[in-house]
């Protein structure tokens, strides 16, 4: 089986950067990907590891580190739209299911 | 570019009732296609997933079932609800399964 962890709540102030950690356990790994929630609405796809290191796209990076089966989504210049929860999630093993860790809710504040 | 519906947006239904839900997808073709379930404060729960017309993975034995009858087509039914059954159901689609799209759900109540 496979599982993912991440902190169920994060608080920061507007334009701090946060960074949002994912540790997965799995029998086989193709990658990590992240994605965003906004209450009420649906999950909307931010960013995908396959490699070792940091992927930027604009305020947002997403890093990944398969030694330690660890990763990150770092935001940066927060904003107040940025409040929403981030989801991690990977590949089960070679099958074509993604598995959602349980998710971050962020909290941006003045 | 790719566009992904789904409806009905909202839905109350009795306990006992039937459900159909649907999800179509545009702009691409093969895709594969997902079902997930969310409960209030959750994460996503994988009901279904299709790589392919009439080829249908099933996660979560329960009383739902899902069905493609066409390439970009992908039905969620129950024939009997539960109170359990209620969440919001999300369709999804993708190419590689790491990047996925999701449509902007239905949000069913069972009563």
């Amino acid at each position: 089986g496979q599982s993912l962890e991440q902190p169920s709540e994060v608080t920061a102030v507007e334009g701090a950067i946060v960074q949002i950690n994912c540790t997965y356990q799995t029998s086989g790994f193709y990658g990590l990907s992240w994605y965003q929630q906004h209450d009420g609405g649906a999950p909307t796809f931010l960013s995908y590891n396959a490699l070792d290191g940091l992927e930027e796209t604009g305020r947002f990076s997403s890093f990944l580190s398969r030694s330690d089966s660890y990763g990150y989504l770092l935001l940066q210049e927060l904003q107040m739209k940025d409040s929403a929860s981030y989801f991690c999630a990977a590949r089960e093993d070679s099958s074509y299911k993604l598995i959602f860790g349980s998710g971050t809710r962020l909290l941006v504040r003045p | 570019s790719q566009t992904i519906h789904q409806w009905p947006a909202t839905l109350v239904q009795p306990v006992g009732s039937p459900l159909s839900l649907e999800c179509t997808v545009e702009g691409t073709s093969n895709p594969n296609l997902y079902w997930y379930r969310q409960a209030a404060g959750r994460g996503l729960q994988l009901l279904f997933y299709s790589v392919g017309i009439g080829q249908i993975s099933s996660e979560v034995p329960q009383n739902l079932s899902a069905s493609r009858p066409q390439d970009r087509q992908f039905i969620l039914s129950s024939k009997k609800l539960l109170l359990s059954d209620s969440g919001f159901y999300l369709c999804a689609w993708s190419v590689t399964p790491d990047t996925q799209y999701f449509g902007p759900g239905t949000r069913l109540t069972v009563l």
